[in-house]
């Protein structure tokens, strides 16, 4: 059975320093892909990241990089130099392709990101 | 503009109603989804639908009851319900049998729904 576990229930931190959000993953499957999302007070999820599980290459985009290890199952997400904008919820998805698509993803519980000014 | 809207954005409603939620995907997609998220729990898959056809329920209680008219509208009729259904109610699309994009879920907005 595929499961996410965010271990960070809650982190909170002063504006401009970096954070790192953990996320560490178990599947059976060889073939996978990995997401994060996150989630603002108003609700909706969105769309931040995708990896394959062939694809271990980590990813920067602007303040955002995302470090991918199948060795230890974890796919850590780090923001540098926070914003009180980047606070929300941020979740780590697991999604096997073995199921043929469509099956929905498997979400790990959260980690409320607070960012003070 | 988000690619997946839906409406109410809020409701309210007694245990004895009846009502609809209900969702629309502007992204082209063939998949869509019903989320729940309560308070302190994970995010919980409902109902899939893929072509228009429901393919899991995740022993979802029957006072919750899916509607899938084409692969853009999906609705989410609401019966009976109880305070504890109280929650955010997320609806999602993604294009399944997409290698490229790997079957990425899009979420909109959500329904917040409080059962009184």
């Amino acid at each position: 059975a595929q499961k996410v576990t965010q271990a960070q229930t809650e982190i909170s931190v002063v504006e401009k320093e970096d954070v790192t959000l953990d996320c560490v993953y178990e599947t059976r499957d060889t073939t996978y892909y990995l997401f994060w999302y996150k989630q603002p007070p108003s609700g909706e999820l969105v769309f931040l990241i995708r990896r394959n599980s062939f694809d271990e290459q980590n990813e920067i985009s602007g303040r955002y990089s995302w470090n991918f290890q199948k060795s230890t199952s974890s796919f850590n997400f780090t923001i540098t130099a926070s914003q009180v904008v980047d606070s929300a919820v941020y979740f780590c998805a697991l999604s096997e392709v073995s199921g043929g698509g469509a099956d929905g993803l498997t979400f790990g519980k959260g980690t409320h990101l607070i960012i003070q000014p | 503009e988000t690619g997946v809207t839906q409406t109410p954005r809020h409701l309210v409603m007694g245990m004895t109603n009846k009502k609809s939620l209900k969702c629309e995907q502007h992204l082209g997609h063939n998949a869509m989804y019903w989320y729940k998220q309560s308070a302190k729990k994970p995010l919980e898959l409902m109902f899939v639908y893929s072509l228009e056809e429901r393919v899991e329920n995740n022993s979802v209680p029957s006072r919750f009851s899916p509607e899938c008219p084409n692969s853009s509208h999906l609705f989410l009729h609401l019966h009976t319900l109880q305070p504890e259904d109280s929650a955010l109610y997320l609806c999602a699309s993604s294009q399944e049998g997409d290698r490229v994009g790997g079957n990425t879920i899009y979420f909109g907005e959500g329904s917040w729904l409080t059962v009184v």
